[in-house]
Formats: C-alpha cells, structure tokens, sequence
C-alpha cells in the first residue's frame, strides 16, 4: 500500500530555532525521497532531494534518511519567517516507475 | 532546475464548456506530469508521460485527457467541464532522475 504520512500541523517554532518535519512511509521500495516547500497558492519547490541513509546538508536545510525505519526528516536551522509553508515530502513508488506519492504536508509556522 | 511554463494562471468558465490547460517545457525533460490538487490537500497525480506519444493514467481517476505530441507540450483537456472539477492544477517535468520541477499552476473554476 502506498502512502506517505506526515503530521499536518501546524508546527509553530521560534525565529532562530530549529523546526523539525518528519516523515514516514509504507513502501519499503522505494528510493528517492524529496521535501518540497509550498506557500500558500504556490506550487511546490524542491528543497531536498536525499537517496541514501544519513543526513544531507545545503545550507540551512538537513534531510535525514533512514530506510530501515522508513523515515524521512527534514531540519530547518536558525528558522526565519520566510520558511513560514506547508513542506511536503515525496516518495518514489512502485520500482522504477518515476512516480512520485506526496504527503498532505506539514504547516510550519516561525513566530518572529 | 526546469522551466515550465502553464496557461491560463485562472480560468473561470460555465458548466459543459471545453477547455484545455497547456502546459510547457524548455529543458527537454522527457517525464512531464499532471497533478490535481484541491485547497489544503495533497497532491494527486493525474495522468503522466515519458516521452512523445506515451501517456499515462494516474493514480487519481479523472475524466480529462492529455496528449504528448511533442516532447516540450503536454496539454490537458476537459471535454465538457463541470463544478467538480473545480481545482489547482500543476504541471511538472523532471529528467532521467525523478526530481520533479513544478509549473506555476492553474486554478479553475467551474461555475
């Protein structure tokens, strides 16, 4: 069964602090794991992409990726107000076949 | 990262009409998608495609169609639009990877 889980929200967490998403998943297939930031009305941006188990940094952003435990995360340093959006995170499914499932996003608020 | 490009950005039309949402591509990506995507839901995929005259359905039944004529086009049609089609639209491509680039979206509404 595909599907990809995430705590809606919201996520309030001061400016300057660490917001922490978390995201799991049922299909143990899958590969590529993605986070994208969506603001209101918008389409989604990529932020992360990640692969393999551990942790990938591009500068304020950290994804961490743990396939035994079908677990994705995605930390967010020193929050600013502007990373105010609902992130959502993406799970290739079925092999190879290139298909993306999306969670229904996590809203995350920085209170400035 | 990609460009796409969708048109119209908002579209307001009356029951029955057709209507086709475009959607392009400069980067020569070979996978192009279509996603629905209602007010504070998750994203749907509708139909994909990867490459010229192949397309696919989605996960999400839709009475809309596509086409793939030409690898940068990837239009979206409703033959006969009704109110429960009312929703965001977004288009994406991605290359041999599977990171996907997003189109700016279209909302319609069916009156």
């Amino acid at each position: 069964q595909k599907e990809v889980e995430q705590n809606s929200g919201p996520l309030s967490v001061p400016e300057g602090a660490i917001a922490s998403l978390n995201c799991t998943y049922s299909d143990r297939g899958s590969q590529s794991f993605f986070w994208y930031r969506q603001y209101s009305g918008k389409s989604p941006e990529l932020i992360m992409s990640i692969y393999s188990n551990g942790d990938k940094e591009d500068g304020r952003f950290t994804a961490q990726l743990n396939k035994a435990s079908q677990y994705v995360s995605l930390l967010i340093r020193d929050s600013q107000p502007s990373d105010s959006a609902t992130y959502l995170c993406a799970v290739t499914y079925g092999g190879a076949t290139n298909k993306l499932i999306f969670g229904t996003g996590t809203l995350l608020a920085i209170q400035p | 990262e990609a460009d796409i490009y969708q048109t119209p950005r908002y579209l307001v039309i009356g029951t029955g009409k057709k209507i086709t949402l475009e959607c392009s591509q400069t980067m020569g990506h070979d996978k192009m998608y279509w996603y629905q995507q209602d007010p504070g839901m998750e994203l749907h995929l509708i139909h994909y495609s990867y490459g010229v005259n192949s397309t696919e359905k989605g996960d999400l039944s839709s009475e809309s169609t596509v086409s793939r004529i030409r690898t940068e086009h990837f239009p979206l049609t409703l033959e006969s639009a009704r109110p429960s089609h009312t929703s965001q639209y977004l288009c994406a491509s991605a290359t041999r990877g599977e990171t996907q680039y997003f189109g700016p979206g279209t909302r319609l509404l069916v009156l």
